[in-house]
């Protein structure tokens, strides 16, 4: 099992619309999580990070965690054309590792 | 402040040369990383340092590829001999440590032919 999985999409919501992007952990060691947001043909951009179980909201960005299910994810209220992009979800195997595993990432387009 | 710094930022290279990858980290930034990105393996951590001294070299493919970093401000990745599966795009991310979140370079877009 790979230590950080995400459905790969693609994934097309209309524009105004909640996206949903899902990530599962295998290490239950895990302790922190980061989204970073990569436009096509771009590095890597943090967006969000979440150490505690519930939600943690930034504008239009909430990341959810529970660490009982090891799940996480990220909500995208009012989606524009503009968070169009892979969305990467990432988490170290425990706490202190600075070894960051990335999954596959999630491809989004906002129709408008 | 300045972020993470790659050059070269595009290099076509012919089969066989050898490849030099350069990176400087943020400033104060203790850990750095080197990730290669293609479409079917996605992000790949191929090594990474934490106070200039290489942690996890696990993610290096093969005796061709080799990093360094001499000092707390730049790292190098070297490809030789390269070949044409090396082409991808690598990232050089730092970050401050303790399970915190990396800063990734615009990237170094490498074409073998």
């Amino acid at each position: 099992q790979k230590e950080v999985e995400q459905n790969s999409g693609p994934l097309s919501v209309p524009e105004g619309a909640i996206a949903s992007l899902n990530c599962t952990y295998s290490d239950r060691g895990s302790q922190s999580f980061f989204w970073y947001r990569q436009y096509s043909g771009k590095s890597p951009e943090l967006i969000m990070f979440i150490y505690s179980n519930g939600d943690k909201e930034d504008g239009r960005f909430t990341a959810q965690l529970n660490k009982a299910s090891q799940y996480v994810s990220l909500l995208i209220r009012d989606s524009q054309p503009s968070d169009s992009a892979t969305y990467l979800c990432a988490a170290p195997p425990n706490f202190g590792n600075e070894k960051l595993t990335f999954g596959t990432g999630t491809r989004l387009t906002i129709i408008p | 402040d300045a972020g993470v710094i790659q050059s070269p930022r595009h290099e076509v290279t012919e089969m066989g040369q050898e490849v030099t990858l350069r990176c400087k980290p943020i400033s104060g930034h203790n850990s750095l990383f080197w990730y290669r990105q293609t479409m079917m393996r996605g992000l790949e951590l191929l090594i990474y340092f934490n106070n200039n001294v290489p942690i996890d070299d696990s993610g290096m493919p093969e005796d061709r590829f080799s990093a360094k970093m001499p000092n707390a401000s730049f790292s190098t990745l070297k490809i030789q001999p390269s070949e044409p599966r090396d082409s991808a795009v690598y990232f050089c991310a730092s970050g401050p440590g303790d399970s915190d979140a990396i800063y990734f370079g615009e990237g170094s877009w490498l074409t073998v032919v």
